[in-house]
C-alpha cells in the first residue's frame, strides 16, 4: 500500500530560526514528490514539485531535497517567519496509467509553529 | 491569480440526506479531482475526472458518491445518503496537464457536517 510518513509530527521554533522537516515514502509507480503548505481550514498550496531526476529545488526560503534511491525527502525552511506557522505536507504522486492525471498520496503533515 | 472556488464553504445536513458540493475549476484545466480530509487526519484521494468520465477512484468512493460536470464550468460531488463518517472537509482540485510535475491547484474546501 502506498504510504507517506512524515516527521516530526509537530515542531515549535523561534522566529528567524531554520528548521528541516522529513518525509519517507513508499509509492509506486513514483512520478513526483510535492511539498504543500496548508493553513488551518484552507486548501493545500503547492511549495515545490520534484521529479525523479531532481535532487534539490528551492522556492524562496523553502528548499526541498529528494533522494529517490532511499525514498526520502526533506523540506528546509530558512529564517522562519510567523506566517510560516502551518501544516507542511509531503505528497507523493503516482502517475495514473489510464490518463487520469496524478493520484496524490498525502502524508499526515508536520504542524509547524513559529513563535516570537 | 486563477483559483479553484468551492461552494458551500460549510454545510450541515442530517444523516441520510443528499448533499451536492460544487466546484469551479480553473478555466483552462482539463483534470479534476476530489479529495477529503477528516478532522485531524490526512488528505485522502477520492476521484479523478477527465474527458467527462471518471479515470480513477479510491475505495472510499463507493456507490454513495458520484461526480458530474454538468456544464462547462462546474464540477460537482454528490453524496446520495450521507453518513456520520462522511463529515469531513472536501477539497476540489484541478490541473492542466496529465503527466509530469503538473501543479494541482486546490480550492479552499467545503466543510460537511453530518448530524
Amino acid at each position: 500500500k502506498n504510504q507517506v510518513e512524515q516527521s516530526p509530527q509537530s515542531l515549535i521554533i523561534l522566529e528567524g530560526k531554520n528548521c528541516t522537516l522529513q518525509c519517507n515514502y513508499t509509492v509506486s509507480p513514483f512520478s513526483n514528490l510535492r511539498w504543500y503548505k496548508q493553513d488551518t481550514g484552507r486548501g493545500p498550496v503547492s511549495l515545490t514539485i520534484m521529479t525523479f531526476s531532481e535532487n534539490t529545488k528551492s522556492n524562496g526560503r523553502y528548499t526541498a531535497t529528494l533522494d529517490a534511491d532511499t525514498k526520502q525527502s526533506s523540506l528546509h525552511i530558512t529564517a522562519s517567519q510567523l506566517s510560516d506557522s502551518a501544516s507542511y505536507i509531503c505528497v507523493v504522486s503516482e502517475e495514473l496509467r489510464r490518463g487520469g492525471g496524478n493520484k496524490l498520496t498525502f502524508g499526515t503533515g508536520t504542524q509547524l509553529k513559529v513563535e516570537l | 491569480e486563477p483559483e479553484v472556488t468551492q461552494t458551500p464553504s460549510h454545510q450541515v445536513t442530517q444523516m441520510g440526506q443528499e448533499v451536492i458540493l460544487r466546484c469551479v475549476p480553473i478555466s483552462n484545466h482539463l483534470y479534476f479531482y476530489w479529495y477529503r480530509q477528516i478532522l485531524g487526519q490526512k488528505v485522502e484521494f477520492l476521484v479523478s475526472f477527465y474527458n467527462n468520465e471518471i479515470s480513477e477512484k479510491s475505495e472510499i468512493f463507493d456507490d454513495q458518491f458520484s461526480v458530474e460536470r454538468p456544464d462547462g464550468s462546474n464540477f460537482t460531488l454528490k453524496i446520495r445518503s450521507t453518513k456520520l463518517e462522511d463529515s469531513a472537509m472536501y477539497f476540489c482540485a484541478s490541473s492542466w496537464t496529465l503527466v509530469g510535475a503538473n501543479v494541482l491547484t486546490f480550492g479552499a474546501g467545503s466543510r460537511l457536517t453530518v448530524l
